[in-house]
């Protein structure tokens, strides 16, 4: 079953603007990832949060992580249309032997 | 630097037909091997993982299987495909030395059953 959901499922911004996307999951984690799909390619691995960590930056993007909540944001500042592309969480739950869960995506759409 | 390949990129198959895809991963050693598929639109489903030669571990039971002969090659086959079977297979690795999962993949093959 899927551990992570994200949300929203699809979203449309116009260039510069900055892109929030949002991930839930539902057991105890080590850590929470995000990666990043370009349509028809593997998936690229963006950023990686421990669950002890709150927020994490790496370049233009930003990730914090409420434990409490069971659930992650990731923040893409002034984007670019080469940001086009769905971008999926996965968690490594407690005790999870090297398995990463991974959510349904989040397709974002950057307009020129 | 690591890299990992798959082939073949896409694939058409009739059903009942059998099914070998490839993984290989170079520039590393004793790597965790992952076999996901993908339906359109949906997330990852992981189908197998193997911490090494010989070991695999299935998450899903279904009509495929894996093997890994060698420490790098990680190959997932079926005997007779299904139209269910269709959708993007991805290879990924990750360090075992290193315990943060974090995985890198392939660039994934597309598998239609007709």
């Amino acid at each position: 079953s899927q551990q992570g959901e994200e949300d929203p499922q699809a979203l449309s911004i116009q260039e510069g603007e900055n892109a929030t996307m949002n991930c839930s999951y539902k057991t105890s984690i080590n850590n929470l990832q995000w990666y990043r799909q370009n349509s028809g390619r593997g998936l690229v691995h963006l950023i990686l949060i421990r669950s002890n960590e709150r927020e994490k930056h790496s370049g233009r993007l930003r990730v914090t992580l409420d434990t409490s909540k069971k659930s992650s944001s990731l923040l893409i500042t002034a984007s670019r249309a080469a940001d086009t592309a769905s971008y999926f969480c996965a968690t490594a739950a407690l005790g999870s032997n090297y398995k990463l869960t991974f959510g349904k995506g989040t397709l974002l759409t950057v307009n020129p | 630097s690591q890299t990992i390949h798959q082939w073949p990129a896409t694939l058409v198959q009739p059903v009942g037909s059998p099914l070998s895809l490839e993984c290989t991963v170079e520039g590393t050693s004793n790597p965790n091997l992952y076999w996901y598929r993908q339906a359109a639109g949906r997330g990852l489903q992981l189908l197998f993982y193997s911490v090494g030669i010989g070991q695999i571990s299935s998450e899903v039971p279904q009509n495929l299987s894996a093997s890994r002969p060698q420490d790098r090659q990680f190959i997932l086959s079926s005997k007779k495909l299904l139209l269910s079977d269709s959708g993007f297979y991805l290879c990924a690795w990750s360090a075992r030395t290193v315990r943060s999962y974090e995985q890198y993949f392939g660039p994934g093959t597309r598998l239609t059953v007709t």
